[in-house]
């Protein structure tokens, strides 16, 4: 597609659970960044791929967010045991990165809510 | 590190009313300076962004914004508020460095009154 894509738009977990979420990047783009909007903050960084490497994961809030680019191209952030501080919109972005530009192109985001 | 604070988390204007949302920054070095505009359960889209160059950057929607490096401010403006311009709008910094990620302010969510 032309833009960033994000599934599940939507979804409610137990605490507990497990949930993964997709991001489908722009056709292209090397770089991918994963970040977590609380609700009434701004988006948080949480990590950033190169290709297939995650080269920065140092915003991933605990050892229970993994994220993947095996690819590189979809990435999948995971997180496990979910808990009700997770609950937040989880943004994808993507970028060809010119140096230094840092324009990023973000998709619509998934919404977590943890019960 | 950086940072970026935005002053206001709510601003209120009549239409046609001038718009100004106010950005300061902290930085070691040059920042690169962006403005990204939210509608409701939208993505975040770029408004304008300040790399290098000219401090008076031009956006889209006729936005506007000066980088002021001795007041370390990057205040967004618009002479005339217009309906559709309600959303939440995050000022952001980041590094001349390739990966660096972006880092936002909280936002300032603009209401405009008929």
């Amino acid at each position: 597609g032309a833009g960033v894509s994000q599934s599940p738009r939507y979804k409610v977990a137990k605490r507990g659970q497990d949930v993964a979420l997709r991001c489908d990047p722009i056709s292209g783009h090397v770089s991918l960044f994963w970040y977590q909007q609380a609700l009434g903050q701004g988006p948080e960084f949480l990590t950033y791929f190169q290709n297939e490497a995650q080269l920065d994961k140092s915003g991933l809030p605990s050892d229970r967010f993994f994220a993947e680019r095996p690819e590189g191209s979809v990435s999948t952030l995971k997180i496990q045991r979910t808990q009700q501080e997770d609950s937040a919109v989880y943004l994808c972005a993507s970028t060809s990165w010119g140096r230094g530009t840092g324009e990023l192109f973000f998709g619509e985001g998934s919404r977590l809510t943890v019960l | 590190a950086q940072s970026v604070t935005q002053l206001g988390s709510h601003v209120s204007v009549s239409e046609g009313a001038l718009v100004l949302l106010r950005c300061n920054y902290s930085s070691s070095v040059p920042p690169y300076l962006f403005w990204y505009v939210q509608y409701p359960n939208q993505g975040l889209q770029l408004l304008l962004k300040y790399t290098t160059g000219a401090t008076l950057v031009k956006g889209i929607n006729g936005f506007e914004a000066e980088f002021k490096k001795s007041e370390t401010s990057f205040h967004l403006t618009k002479p005339s508020a217009h309906m559709s311009d309600a959303a939440e709008y995050f000022c952001a910094v980041t590094l001349n460095q390739a990966g660096t990620a972006l880092i936002f302010g909280k936002g300032t969510t603009l209401s405009v009154s008929s």
